[in-house]
């Protein structure tokens, strides 16, 4: 089955402790993104790949990073989360990288206390 | 202003009626233009894309496009309860963007009231 693979898909942690959401997928695409999804604000871009090792910041990149080592792999890395990340993130891939036709993963709920 | 704009809603039609969902955005130059459904609790999915002025019918479900009038909408006839969802939409490309950036709207919540 064609998916893309958020995990974990809760988390609770505390401010300062590093945390890595994990991404995969199996559909062989070049391009991979992290979105973050806060009420009022919508659907917003962190990091997106256009290939494996060529990465570039989105609109909200401050205080994470990502790293595109292999096709299918996505992780994005918060170093020193704090409060203002608790957030819903979602994962998402694509054939193209010039396209909006996005498979998006079934999201991880963050929370930072 | 907003770079993709939407109203938040919510909209509330009845079953068996046509929902009317607008969207609007500031770049002239944007090239392609989507429509995610999201339900309550999932992660968006893709249900229509457009890329040239016009009319795209998909089933029960048809996008327009209007390039000059920055403007594309999601008309959903036969409204059906399993309709009831945030319809999120996303513009590509354009001038500002890049090829790269899909942003999206902040979506409207839509309910079709049995």
């Amino acid at each position: 089955e064609a998916q893309v693979t958020q995990n974990p898909r809760y988390l609770i942690t505390v401010t300062g402790k590093k945390l890595t959401v994990t991404c995969s997928q199996n559909m062989n695409h070049e391009y991979m993104s992290w979105y973050r999804q806060d009420p009022g604000l919508g659907l917003r871009q962190i990091y997106y790949s256009m290939n494996v090792e060529v990465t570039d910041k989105g609109d909200v990149p401050e205080g994470y990073k990502v790293s595109r080592k292999e096709k299918r792999n996505f992780p994005l890395i918060l170093e020193s989360p704090s409060p203002n990340q608790t957030s819903l993130y979602f994962c998402a891939s694509s054939f193209h990288r010039i396209t909006g036709e996005l498979f998006f993963g079934e999201g991880s709920r963050l929370t930072v206390l | 202003q907003k770079e993709v704009e939407q109203n938040s809603g919510p909209l509330s039609v009845p079953e068996g009626a046509i929902a009317s969902l607008n969207c609007t955005y500031s770049d002239r130059g944007s090239q392609s233009f989507f429509w995610y459904r999201q339900y309550s609790g999932k992660s968006p999915e893709l249900i229509m894309s457009i890329y040239s002025n016009g009319d795209k019918e998909d089933g029960r479900f048809t996008a327009q496009l209007n390039k000059a009038s920055q403007y594309v909408s999601l008309l959903i006839r036969d409204s059906q309860p399993s309709d009831s969802a945030t319809y999120l939409c996303a513009v590509n490309g354009g001038t500002n963007f890049g090829n790269e950036k899909l942003t999206f709207g902040t979506g409207t919540r839509l309910t079709i009231i049995p």
